[in-house]
């Protein structure tokens, strides 16, 4: 399985709170992602980056932000938390010789009160 | 990139070849066709990508006509444990902004 981690695995927050989810992998792989996952749904992107400091908007972006200050590690924030962004995010990284595959990881369940 | 089109669900018997077809009527020149697999409160797993023609590896095959206006997902021999959800996405050559569509859950009984 690809060296990819999700800090932290669960958690809840309160409406109006700021929170950051952490991706790190230890592939060195160029690229990364956000998704969320709602019920009945598939994943929806959030953000991307293809390099470092490089990132661009998915089709749900409102209302997050993402950085990315090295190789290994993609941040998302929620500045503000509303209670429509709970939801499963599932970060995702691809790259090397096998670029047009995806390696998820295990996925955050944050519940906004 | 194409929005793609699949069966919300589809149930199966252990033993069967399972087909789950994929429509992608505007897929662009240079998209893929790149099929996932997800089991409850996991990430999604890459299964196979093609482009055209016939791409088998070791777990499916994927058919892809030749106006890739659709293509179909063939799992040979479905077990209990190939109970999941499978999507079917174009993506483009970089692997971008991906469009996961609601996917197909499959339900194997024995």
């Amino acid at each position: 399985d690809a060296g990819i981690t999700q800090s932290p695995r669960h958690k809840v927050t309160e409406t109006g709170t700021p929170v950051t989810l952490r991706c790190h992998q230890t592939e060195n792989h160029r690229y990364m992602y956000w998704y969320r996952q709602d019920p009945g749904h598939g994943l929806r992107l959030i953000h991307y980056s293809y390099g470092v400091k490089d990132t661009d908007k998915g089709e749900v972006s409102d209302g997050y932000s993402v950085s990315r200050s090295k190789t290994e590690d993609f941040l998302l924030t929620l500045e503000s938390a509303t209670s429509s962004q709970t939801s499963v995010y599932f970060c995702a990284i691809s790259g090397g010789d096998r670029y047009n595959e995806q390696f998820f990881g295990p996925g955050t369940r944050l519940t906004v009160l | 990139l194409a929005k793609t089109t699949q069966p919300i669900s589809m149930d199966s018997y252990e033993g069967q070849e399972v087909n789950i077809t994929c429509s992608h009527n505007n897929i662009a020149t240079n998209d893929y066709i790149t099929w996932y697999q997800q089991f409850p409160s996991q990430g999604p797993r890459f299964i196979i990508q093609g482009y055209k023609t016939k791409v088998t590896n070791e777990v499916a095959s994927l058919f892809i006509p030749a106006d890739r206006k659709s293509s179909t997902l063939s799992l040979p021999r479905v077990s209990l444990s190939d109970t999941a959800v499978y999507y079917c996405l174009a993506t483009d050559t970089g692997g971008f902004k991906t469009i996961f569509g609601a996917g197909t859950r499959l339900f194997v009984k024995a």
